[in-house]
């Protein structure tokens, strides 16, 4: 059985640009939660979609969105990009009635 | 509000030493709770976990916890340490099922010294 797969694994952007990270998940996991995780900040919420609606949003501004499409697969979009954007971006996914998320290899955001 | 804290960001043992790496939690519900540990440039790995059947959870790679509802801790332990365990993990609680909020603690980075 396939894990979570998160594409591109690397990324440098430009300040002020956006950027579109994937995430396929687990074959039947309906459910898909997204992780900024930085140094100094440690792993932070970003949100969870559950048959293609945002069930859970962390603290972050609205320059971070995502959507869910109905094969379960999500994106994550950040726009106007900024320094502080640089991050491991981390997908997980839950089957429906399951307890723990099952993650993926991340995404290395750059941002320069 | 759910909250997790790790004592110690680093903590060194010896091959063979017991690991010991401590979590406590806040949670205005019984908890879902677990262990996840990390490799470099890695995603995070599931340890073991706890969703109220038995209070002392085996997990892989050796490690165990223990929940104790009146500490409000869920510590995990190994008997001895190998080198391959030198990882960050990381404990979490989640109030819901499934891909509900999960919440992290700051981490552990531990240290496996020959």
């Amino acid at each position: 059985k396939a894990g979570v797969t998160q594409t591109p694994r690397y990324l440098i952007k430009t300040r002020g640009q956006q950027v579109t990270l994937s995430c396929s998940p687990i074959s039947g996991h309906r459910s898909v939660s997204w992780y900024q995780q930085t140094p100094g900040q440690g792993l932070q919420f970003l949100f969870e979609y559950f048959s293609e609606t945002q069930r859970n949003k962390g603290n972050f501004p609205g320059r971070f969105s995502g959507r869910q499409f109905s094969n379960s697969r999500s994106e994550m979009n950040v726009s106007t990009l900024e320094l502080g954007d640089s991050a491991l971006y981390l997908c997980a996914s839950s089957r429906e009635g399951g307890a723990e998320a099952f993650f993926g290899q991340g995404t290395r955001l750059t941002v320069v | 509000a759910q909250s997790v804290t790790q004592l110690g960001s680093h903590v060194s043992v010896s091959e063979g030493a017991l690991v010991l790496l401590r979590c406590n939690y806040s949670s205005s519900v019984p908890p879902y709770l677990f262990w996840y540990v990390q490799y470099p440039n890695q995603g995070l790995q599931l340890l073991l976990k706890y969703t109220s059947a038995a209070t002392l959870v085996k997990g892989i790679n050796g490690f165990e916890a223990e929940f104790k509802k009146s500490e409000t801790s869920f510590h995990l332990t190994k008997p001895s340490a190998h080198m391959s365990d030198a990882a960050e993990y990381f404990c979490a609680v989640s109030e819901g099922r499934g891909g509900f909020k999960t919440i992290f603690g700051a981490g552990t980075r531990l240290f496996v010294k020959a």
